[in-house]
């Protein structure tokens, strides 16, 4: 089946410092790509999200690139802060209905 | 606007018992879906619906039923509690279609013994 691939699973950084989460995914027709902070014992919430058809998109710190054609795509957030740390799931869309495949997730920590 | 609400919390179930998870949401968003998760395997999709009266099977839906009478609701049910149904479990609605945020509520915390 379709499946999205999420490194690192752990990521420690200082405080200040940038932090890169990287995904692929497996399914050529997917063509939406979100990005979901979860905080501890809470749900997750949607930090930003990428169309097929944009290469890049930035908000403030955070930032979403997109390959198409090798398939993967990254976060990127620069100058951390300790209430960055959270775990951070990327997502693909698959099938005609729009459903989401999630990756498994990347625990930061940012380190004052 | 509440969003999405799940209940319960918080949930102890013993082997071979049934139960069924609340989901309801005030956006009047066609697109609602389950799903669970488990320490390092991320979401995992259980069921989804399209609109009312139309469900359908994600990744992982097998111990689990859901129907959608209605746009607002969406529950699901463990028709018999396994040990390995103990997990976190999330409904989420989205606008509908493709390419949308998915919102998704509070979570319930299933321990089956």
């Amino acid at each position: 089946g379709e499946n999205v691939e999420q490194h690192p699973s752990t990521l420690s950084v200082q405080e200040g410092d940038s932090a890169v989460i990287k995904c692929t995914y497996s399914d050529s027709a997917s063509n939406y790509f979100p990005w979901y902070k979860q905080e501890l014992g809470k749900r997750p919430q949607l930090i930003i999200d990428i169309r097929s058809n944009v290469g890049e998109k930035k908000d403030q710190r955070i930032a979403v690139t997109l390959n198409k054609t090798a398939k993967h795509f990254s976060l990127h957030i620069t100058e951390t802060q300790p209430e960055d740390s959270a775990v951070y799931f990327c997502a693909a869309s698959i099938g005609s209905q729009g459903n989401l495949i999630f990756g498994k997730g990347t625990k930061l920590s940012v380190k004052p | 606007n509440a969003g999405v609400t799940q209940t319960p919390k918080f949930q102890v179930l013993k082997t071979g018992q049934s139960m069924t998870l609340q989901c309801a949401q005030d956006m009047n968003h066609e697109y609602m879906s389950w799903y669970r998760q488990d320490p390092g395997m991320g979401l995992r999709l259980i069921h989804y619906s399209v609109g009312a009266g139309i469900t359908d099977q994600g990744e992982v839906p097998n111990g689990y039923n859901v129907s959608r009478s209605t746009t607002e609701d969406f529950p699901l049910r463990l028709l018999s509690a396994a040990p390995s149904q103990t997990s976190v479990y999330f409904c989420a609605s989205t606008k509908g279609g493709m390419n949308t945020e998915a919102f998704f509520g509070q979570g319930t915390r299933l321990t089956v013994v």
